[in-house]
């Protein structure tokens, strides 16, 4: 069975900080997807970052970075410089490959809140 | 407005009666999906379509629930007989075929049965 572990409920850090958010997953497949969204107070969920199981290279985009990890099955998520528009609950989620893609697995997400 | 759209953004209805929500993808989507979130938590699975085709249900989605997409534009999710537990927040989404990851998020439709 698929499962997204969020264990930090809830980050508070000032401005400019930089902010890790930590994700472990469960799977029996060998390809998936691992993403990141965002889930402002609008409640729309954005997508962030996406990441596939074969490809383990972290990046850097911008102000955010992933440090993918398949031999601890985790995909943590760095957002650096935060500011305040940065505040929002953040999820990660897990996708099967195949006929079932974009059928997400969310974590519990961890809400963050960045103080001026 | 070229995203995804739900009506209503807010529902409260009393313990046992209908409820029904739409959701409009954005257009030329061909795969649509519900989602339920609950306070505090990530979002779940429900079903999704494909064209007017329902693909997969979870088993989340009670004889209580029905979903469709009669002509694999918009889709509706009912709920027959609401009880407290199905107060939450509703999701839709939708993408491209073969687009993995790419699924846009409407704002979703929050119910609340008293």
């Amino acid at each position: 069975a698929q499962k997204v572990t969020q264990a930090q409920t809830e980050i508070s850090v000032v401005e400019k900080e930089d902010v890790t958010l930590d994700c472990v997953y469960e799977t029996r497949d060998t390809t998936y997807y691992l993403f990141w969204y965002k889930q402002p107070p609008s409640g729309e969920l954005v997508f962030l970052i996406r990441r596939n199981s074969f490809d383990e290279q972290n990046e850097i985009s911008g102000r955010y970075s992933w440090n993918f990890q398949k031999s601890t099955s985790s995909f943590n998520f760095t957002i650096t410089a935060s500011q305040v528009v940065d505040s929002a609950v953040y999820f990660c989620a897990l996708s099967e490959a195949g006929r079932n893609f974009n059928k997400f697995y969310f974590g519990s997400g961890t809400k963050l809140n960045v103080k001026p | 407005d070229t995203g995804v759209s739900q009506n209503p953004r807010h529902k409260i209805t009393k313990r046992g009666q209908n409820v029904t929500f739409r959701c409009d993808p954005i257009s030329e989507h061909n795969r649509l999906y519900w989602y339920r979130q609950t306070l505090g938590q990530g979002p779940e699975f429900l079903t999704y379509f494909q064209n007017e085709a329902q693909l997969e249900k979870s088993r989340l989605l009670s004889d209580r629930f029905s979903a469709e997409r009669p002509k694999g534009s918009f889709s509706t999710l009912e709920i027959q007989r609401t009880e407290q537990g199905d107060s939450a927040m509703y999701l839709c989404a939708s993408s491209l075929p073969g687009r993995v990851g790419e699924a846009f998020f409407g704002q979703g439709t929050r119910l609340t049965v008293v």
